[in-house]
């Protein structure tokens, strides 16, 4: 089966710029999550999809990230301004889920998109 | 929320010797624990995971143990190759989010 797909790989922007990441899930996933994998660090949640609907967006900058998966299938994520210390590895992964939301399954990771800020 | 920390950060093993990566976490009701490997520029991949009525897991090189008591788990890779070098991190989810450790960087001489 065809994995998790990311796009662009590679992104380098100045500080206060908008920039976005495309996502698109394993076919079948209910769920799909975003995670910022700063250097040196592992990946941190920053908003989980069940379908369409937002499960846990508790560690999303809400001020100046946003995210959406409108059709429960691809999904975007933004972030508008940008700051220095935004500068990571956007990971996007998706799983089959569970009945509301709740997942111990194994969830499979795209490539990333590498965000350089400026 | 849950906390899992993982050590070493990094680790130098000689080819052929063993591995072992240990993390801990806080939240008694994690019942899922995944190790996943991290090549250089590529995407973190599942190598192993453990769920809580199980004690103990191994797929050929790789096991896992779990010790619910004491909240801890292990990750260990016998006779290592070089291609075992990567980023591994640790898992621990429950009814939430996944969290992860920072991360082990290990590192195979030949």
């Amino acid at each position: 089966e065809a994995g998790v797909a990311q796009s662009p790989r590679y992104k380098i922007i100045e500080k206060r710029q908008s920039v976005a990441f495309w996502c698109n899930p394993i076919s079948g996933h209910a769920t799909l999550y975003w995670y910022q994998q700063i250097l040196g660090q592992g990946p941190k949640l920053l908003i989980q999809f069940q379908n369409n609907g937002v499960v846990d967006d508790s560690q999303l900058p809400k001020d100046r990230f946003s995210a959406e998966r409108l059709k429960g299938v691809d999904s975007t994520l933004k972030i508008q301004p940008a700051k220095l210390e935004d500068s990571a590895v956007y990971l996007c992964a998706s799983n089959r889920g569970a009945a509301g939301g709740f997942s111990t399954d194994t969830q499979y990771f795209g490539p990333g998109t590498r965000l350089t800020v400026l | 929320g849950e906390n899992v920390e993982q050590h070493p950060s990094t680790l130098s093993v000689q080819e052929g010797d063993s591995a072992v990566i240990k993390c801990t976490y806080s939240d008694s009701a994690s019942n899922y624990f995944p190790w996943y490997k991290q090549e250089l520029g590529k995407r973190p991949q599942l190598i192993i995971d453990i769920r809580s009525n199980v004690g103990e897991k191994k797929d050929q090189r790789i096991a896992v143990t779990l010790n619910k008591t004491a909240k801890h788990f292990s990750l260990h890779i016998t006779e290592t190759q070089p291609e075992d070098s990567a980023v591994y991190f640790c898992g621990s989810s429950g009814w939430g989010k996944l969290q992860f450790g920072a991360g082990t960087q290990v590192v195979v001489t030949p």
